[in-house]
């Protein structure tokens, strides 16, 4: 299986502020690596698929890059509804694979 | 508006079977693969199993494979989970999401997301 490590796993952050959250899988994936937020009590939210396609009404203030092993996805700045926990996920391969969350707190 | 709805969640033995049901709207339901992610309480998301637009192609995570099955009914806009044997471990909130690509043949990223139905494995 190719596993999915997510740093930092938290991080406290200020409205206003750049955030970047890093992925990297354990093999390479091509671009086959998708962002989801969610919030407490809700389901996930597709945010960036295919590296750094970002869907239709996500915020242009959400960026994703990277290929093969290493990923990332900014937050260029932060809002108040942007506090929530974050995803990789990869689709390459079978069992697709998440990442073990990334909680922004706000500071 | 395009929307999934599970239900059949609850409370169950451990050896015990559940049935889960996702109903869709708002989209041409025949074109495309649907998926189950669950997510055990305070933990992250695990994939479950995926079936293709026509049930020609299904696929299972390791943790379920020979006890979960997966099914779509085109006539009723709905697919299933049947879990049998269940375990403690599979108590989690079972979320059913569409392939964001039409047609695929091997599961793709999930754009729609039901609210979920949460299982309990406990004696």
């Amino acid at each position: 299986d190719i596993q999915m490590t997510q740093s930092p796993s938290s991080l406290s952050a200020s409205v206003g502020d750049r955030v970047t959250i890093t992925c990297r899988a354990s093999q390479g994936v091509y671009d086959s690596l998708a962002w989801y937020q969610q919030k407490p009590g809700k389901a996930p939210n597709l945010l960036i698929s295919a590296a750094s396609r970002l869907q239709s009404g996500v915020p242009f203030r959400f960026s994703g890059s990277g290929s093969g092993t290493d990923f990332s996805l900014t937050i260029s700045s932060l809002e108040p509804e942007d506090f929530a926990t974050y995803y990789c996920q990869q689709y390459y391969k079978t069992p697709l694979t998440f990442g073990g969350g990334t909680r922004v707190e706000i500071k | 508006d395009v929307q999934l709805v599970e239900s059949g969640g609850g409370l169950v033995q451990p050896g015990g079977s559940l049935r889960l049901s996702c109903a869709a709207s708002g989209f041409a339901f025949g074109r495309f693969a649907l998926s189950w992610v669950r997510q055990a309480p305070g933990k992250g998301l695990e994939w479950v199993s995926w079936i293709s637009a026509r049930s020609g192609y299904i696929e299972y995570a390791d943790s379920v494979k020979g006890r979960f099955t997966i099914s779509r009914d085109p006539s009723k806009n709905t697919v299933f989970l049947q879990m049998n044997t269940l375990r403690s471990e599979d108590t989690a909130t079972y979320y059913c999401a569409k392939d964001f690509l039409m047609a695929t043949e091997a599961p793709d990223v999930s754009d729609v997301w039901g609210h979920g139905t949460m299982v309990t494995v406990s004696s």
